[in-house]
């Protein structure tokens, strides 16, 4: 079965730690996509990357970190630097980065920061 | 800018009422894109429709239906018959505009869909 996974599902990580969120994707897509959403809040863009090697900051990328050194894989580093990390952190993918096509999500992984 | 707004925080209604979600959208582009997505409780964001600006067509899909209107900029959702299944938060996102090569999508803050037995 095609699809995105990210894992792990629950992370607990102490203050001032870096903690890296893994997204896979095996539908040979070229985009690939980070957002945040926030309790009663929609979605917000972190990072988004078109292609192997290449990746654009988002909306709210101050205090994360990605790289894509393989078309399957998008990891998302959570840094200390980033001031409100606890949140509900989706990863999504498409054909590519035009809106023809639709974005498809992985199951998402809650981050709690204490 | 672009903007997307769902000025229904949460809805409740008992199952088998029709309900409507509502979605009003800003862009100065002439082409661009409109989704909704589900997201039930699992978290996953399960995609549900794509129209492009071109197209005016309402559309339908079993109990769920779609209303576009380009002259309100609007891109309503009615589930007709409601069933307990249907809850979930719903979204509604706008891609228009290249920006880098790419087009982002922008999401409304979501509508709360509770229907209760």
């Amino acid at each position: 079965d095609g699809g995105i996974t990210q894992s792990p599902k629950y992370l607990f990580r102490k203050e001032g730690q870096n903690v890296t969120l893994s997204c896979e994707q095996n539908l040979n897509h070229d985009a690939m996509y980070w957002y945040r959403q926030d309790p009663g809040q929609g979605l917000r863009l972190i990072y988004y990357s078109q292609i192997v090697n290449d990746f654009q900051k988002g909306d709210i990328a101050e205090g994360y970190s990605v790289s894509r050194e393989k078309k399957e894989s998008f990891p998302l580093t959570v840094t200390s630097a980033q001031k409100n990390p606890t949140a509900f952190y989706l990863c999504a993918s498409s054909i590519d980065q035009s809106s023809v096509y639709e974005q498809y999500f992985g199951p998402g992984t809650r981050l709690t920061v204490t | 800018a672009q903007k997307v707004t769902q000025a229904q925080t949460e809805i409740s209604v008992v199952e088998k009422e029709d309900v409507t979600l509502d979605c009003v959208y800003e862009t100065r582009d002439t082409t661009y894109y409109l989704f909704w997505y589900k997201q039930p409780p699992s978290g996953e964001l399960v995609f549900l429709i794509r129209r492009n600006s071109f197209d005016e067509q309402n559309e339908i899909s079993g109990r769920y239906s779609w209303n576009f209107q380009k002259s309100t900029s609007s891109f309503n959702f009615t589930i007709t018959a409601s069933q307990v299944v249907d809850s979930a938060v719903y979204f509604c996102a706008l891609g228009s505009g290249w920006i880098q090569g790419a087009q982002k999508l922008v999401f409304g803050q979501g509508t709360r869909l509770t229907i209760n037995p």
